[in-house]
């Protein structure tokens, strides 16, 4: 069961880089660690996720530390439109199994100022 | 694109009625998930389901119960409203332990 932690807020420059940490210590070896956002009034949205190597797509970068206890989304050009809040979670595999992991908490609110 | 829909974007319902909140999937996920979003308190998981006809608590299941008769299906059961169920409720799916496509939302309000 791999729990996360994230700081409630962040404030961010529009234009600038964008860098979100998650912390999960208690994390396995075959977590992997997902990322969504959630704008005002919609469903969370899916970024990006990894396991041990850092991952880029076209919305985001992650960064995992090599123990894997926590890592870092970034968003390379904040813009006003990723004021969001932002999660980080590690679910185990739950085909079966339960579903360790897959309650969100409350994520970072994010805010790109202009 | 994976479209996660759910039924109805507003409900008003009294205390003590029973409400059904339904949703459907359109891409063959196996995993079929229920939360609820409430001010202050994140995404809380009440229910999944990672097959037809199974289910599994999630970590506030008391006062709810679901049902998935067929795959693209997940319906979640309030048996008795209560005020403390009002809340906004979110579907999402997934395959095997990808990643979460999730609905729109239902907002319930329960007088």
């Amino acid at each position: 069961d791999a729990k996360t932690t994230q700081p409630p807020s962040m404030d961010c420059a529009e234009g600038r880089a964008a860098n979100l940490p998650c912390n999960h210590s208690t994390i396995s070896g075959n977590e992997y660690v997902y990322w969504y956002r959630q704008i005002h009034s919609q469903g969370p949205q899916y970024i990006i996720h990894g396991l041990k190597n850092n991952e880029t797509n076209e919305m985001a970068s992650l960064i995992i530390t090599e123990d894997r206890k926590s890592s870092t989304l970034i968003l390379p050009h904040a813009t006003l439109r990723d004021t969001a809040v932002y999660y980080c979670i590690a679910p185990l595999t739950y085909s079966g199994g339960g579903a360790d992991g897959l309650t969100f908490g409350k994520g970072t609110h994010l805010i790109i100022q202009p | 694109d994976v479209k996660v829909t759910q039924s109805s974007r507003y409900l008003v319902k009294r205390t003590g009625e029973k409400v059904f909140l339904e949703c459907v999937q359109d891409m063959d996920h196996e995993n079929m998930f229920w939360y609820r979003q409430d001010p202050g308190l994140g995404l809380r998981l009440i229910y999944f389901s990672y097959d037809v006809k199974m289910k599994e608590k999630g970590d506030i299941p008391e006062g709810y119960s679901v049902s998935r008769e067929k795959k693209e299906r997940f319906s979640l059961i309030l048996e008795s409203a209560s005020t403390n169920q009002t809340s906004m409720y979110l579907c999402a799916s997934s395959w095997g332990t990808g990643e979460l496509f999730f609905g729109e939302g239902s907002r319930l309000t329960v007088l």
